[in-house]
């Protein structure tokens, strides 16, 4: 069973810079795992904000950006604001079955 | 502007079935490959099955294989999830997911619809 590991909870200060990590059980995380990442608020369904390890969406704040770091996905987000807490997903595809990661909360203080 | 409104969730007895609907507008629904993905209460995501454009390609997490069943109707922009033998730990609001244009690709969601599994 694969399973994709992300920290369960960070906190950053409002204008600072916090990065996200998305391992595999499989191995080091490449661009051919085609990670995503999205952002859920609480009672909201989930907003895609990166694709294939770094392409943001056109609704995706600038703000947001991700790469490959130490053989995970990560997911960096700089000039934190206050509307930036939430839940973060990373999503992984492997072939024809994708896992999503089980979520960082993140808490802006 | 991209919609996936889905339907079809509600209560249901342990064992029983549901067919889940998610209707698509906004795009060429017959373009795009589908996803389903569910979120347990205060739980995490989990991505439940797939399927392609033509709907000749289909996957399936193994927590659902062989009681889910995934489908569409692009003539009716329809994405489908049928749901047999259903559990307590079945509860969950269940999205469907527009893929992107680019291999791996979630870009738009819908709301969601609950379904509750209990007696």
């Amino acid at each position: 069973q694969t399973v994709v590991t992300q920290e369960p909870s960070l906190t950053v200060s409002p204008g600072g810079t916090v990065t996200l990590t998305c391992a595999s059980s499989t191995g080091a995380v490449t661009s051919g795992y085609f990670p995503n990442w999205f952002q859920q608020k609480p009672g909201q369904a989930p907003r895609s904000l990166i694709y294939s390890t770094r392409n943001k969406h056109s609704w995706t704040p600038a703000r947001f950006s991700a790469s490959l770091l130490g053989g995970k996905a990560a997911l960096t987000l700089s000039g934190v604001q206050p509307e930036d807490e939430a839940d973060y997903y990373c999503l992984l595809y492997y072939g024809g079955a994708q896992v999503f990661g089980g979520g960082t909360k993140l808490t802006v203080l | 502007e991209v919609q996936l409104v889905e339907s079809g969730g509600g209560l249901v007895q342990p064992g029983g079935s549901l067919r889940l609907s998610c209707a698509a507008s906004g795009f060429t629904f017959d373009n795009y490959e589908m996803n389903w993905v569910r979120q347990a209460p205060g739980k995490g995501l989990e991505w439940l099955s797939y399927i392609s454009s033509s709907g000749s390609n289909i996957y399936y997490a193994d927590s659902v294989k062989g009681r889910f069943t995934i489908s569409r109707d692009n003539a009716k922009n329809s994405l489908y999830l049928h749901m047999h033998s259903l559990r307590a730990e079945d509860t969950a609001v269940y999205y469907c997911a527009k893929k992107g244009t680019v291999v791996g690709t979630i870009d738009y969601w819908g709301q969601g619809t609950l379904v509750t599994v209990s007696s």
